[in-house]
């Protein structure tokens, strides 16, 4: 159980463009998710908390108009990577908090390059 | 604010053998939890075991084990047994109950050689 999905795994654009990622908890209701960005060889770095059926909190530096997420049912929050930049390329991964365990669950992750 | 710290950045076995890796963390709470994730080079992060602060009993989960020192704010992990497939980072991590986020360690880069 507690299985998260994510959807691209993988994605590549033009810089200008948007890109959005899907973050589903398949098995379990999610009121809260978490979208984090890991560089190479990095610790993960919590970007922002999706919460269902509210707005985002987003952490310090991080820009909500930039990184738009939405989290419309208590199964799938996305992230939308507005106007995306070359120095927007990274690996995004995404969690979704198992309430009972108080424990989040990962996506495997998505991998934007931005050309 | 809560911190952890791995002090190992990168550590090597031989197959079978036994292996620990050292997590300390930094909190005034009282009540939280604690987790060792894995990530593997497909990068999906993987839940290996949590603890509960409030148990004594140290989690266990098949080769997988903790040394829970609360007062020494001491979380390492024991790994039996290690197999070529253990090989993975490892994050430390850790949250107070009530709140939500993860504030995870540096990582430790554990490698099995056959």
């Amino acid at each position: 159980g507690a299985v998260v999905s994510q959807h691209p795994s993988w994605v590549i654009c033009k810089s200008g463009t948007s890109v959005k990622i899907e973050c589903r908890s398949l098995d379990f209701q999610a009121t809260t998710m978490f979208w984090y960005r890991q560089f190479p060889k990095q610790s993960l770095m919590l970007m922002a908390t999706s919460n269902e059926g509210s707005k985002a909190t987003y952490e310090q530096g991080v820009e909500k108009d930039k990184f738009l997420i939405n989290h419309a049912s208590l199964t799938l929050s996305t992230l939308t990577v507005t106007s995306a930049h070359p120095e927007d390329s990274s690996f995004y991964i995404c969690s979704a908090r198992l309430a009972a365990q108080n424990t989040q669950y990962f996506g495997p992750g998505t991998r934007l390059t931005v050309l | 604010a809560q911190t952890v710290t791995q002090s190992q950045p990168e550590m090597s076995v031989q197959e079978a053998e036994t292996v620990t890796l050292s997590c300390t963390y930094d909190t005034s709470e009282s009540n939280y939890y604690l987790f060792w994730y894995k990530q593997p080079p497909s990068r999906q992060m993987i839940l290996v075991i949590r603890q509960e602060a409030y148990k004594q009993q140290n989690a266990t989960e098949n080769r997988f084990s903790v040394n829970f020192q609360k007062a020494a704010k001491s979380f390492s992990l024991k790994i039996s047994d290690s197999q070529l497939g253990d090989t993975a980072m490892y994050f430390c991590a850790f949250s107070i109950q009530g709140a939500q986020k993860l504030v995870f360690g540096q990582g430790t880069r554990l490698t099995i050689n056959p």
